[in-house]
């Protein structure tokens, strides 16, 4: 089973409203990473908090942890039409070996 | 150019046919990574390279070989693909942190190449 898994799968709201959007993984990280992903395109990093965080902001954007829950969220603020995309949690797991591993990903929809 | 780039962007092919995905990155990374991206799944990793050493080989099929000659630029050859073969492929980088395992940092993406086998 994948490490990180994001919730919902899908999210639609309305310009200017919040978008929050949920991770949950299983075990212990170093960090975790939000990446945007427009559609076919490239994966664009948006923020990287570490395992000893529980916040980061960046402009319009929220990201809190709670190792203790395992899980993230990410917090789009007065969200507009261009943040439809796909966002992806991503874990860095503790350890030599450790590798990027991602989730399926949130489609998020922001109606005009 | 700046960031990551790929060539091509786009590419159909045969299943006897031979082509070679380039990825090139200008930000003095020192990382490189093949994922590959097929709908409804996450992003899979396939290959990982640090300082032209591979470090990582996600037991992907031997049809597809990877190739790194420098610390800017990637390859990823393919040879008698298969249709589920079809995906996005990305190529990304970062640079490693001295004495820190590989992925402690963010990677940067390019923007894929959308190859179908047919």
């Amino acid at each position: 089973s994948q490490q990180g898994e994001e919730d919902p799968q899908a999210l639609s709201i309305q310009e200017g409203e919040n978008a929050t959007m949920n991770c949950s993984y299983k075990t212990s990280i170093n960090n975790l990473q939000w990446y945007r992903q427009n559609s076919g395109r490239g994966l664009v990093h948006l923020i990287l908090i570490r395992s000893n965080e529980r916040e980061k902001h960046s402009g319009r954007l929220r990201v809190t942890l709670d190792t203790s829950k395992k899980s993230s969220s990410l917090l789009i603020t007065a969200s507009r039409a261009a943040d439809t995309a796909s966002y992806f949690c991503a874990t860095v797991l503790t350890g030599a070996n450790s590798k990027l591993t991602f989730g399926k990903g949130i489609t998020l929809s922001v109606r005009p | 150019e700046t960031g990551v780039t790929q060539t091509p962007r786009h590419l159909v092919m045969g299943m006897t046919n031979k082509k070679s995905l380039k990825c090139e990155q200008h930000l003095g990374h020192n990382a490189m990574y093949w994922y590959k991206q097929s709908a409804k799944k996450p992003l899979e990793l396939m290959f990982v390279y640090s300082l032209e050493e591979r470090v990582e080989n996600n037991s992907v099929p031997s049809r597809f070989s990877p190739e790194c000659p420098n610390s800017s630029h990637l390859f990823l050859h393919l040879h008698t693909l298969q249709p589920e073969d079809s995906a996005l492929y990305l190529c990304a980088s970062s640079s490693r942190l001295v004495r820190a395992p590989l992925p402690y940092n963010e990677q940067f993406f390019g923007p894929g190449t959308r190859l179908t086998v047919l």
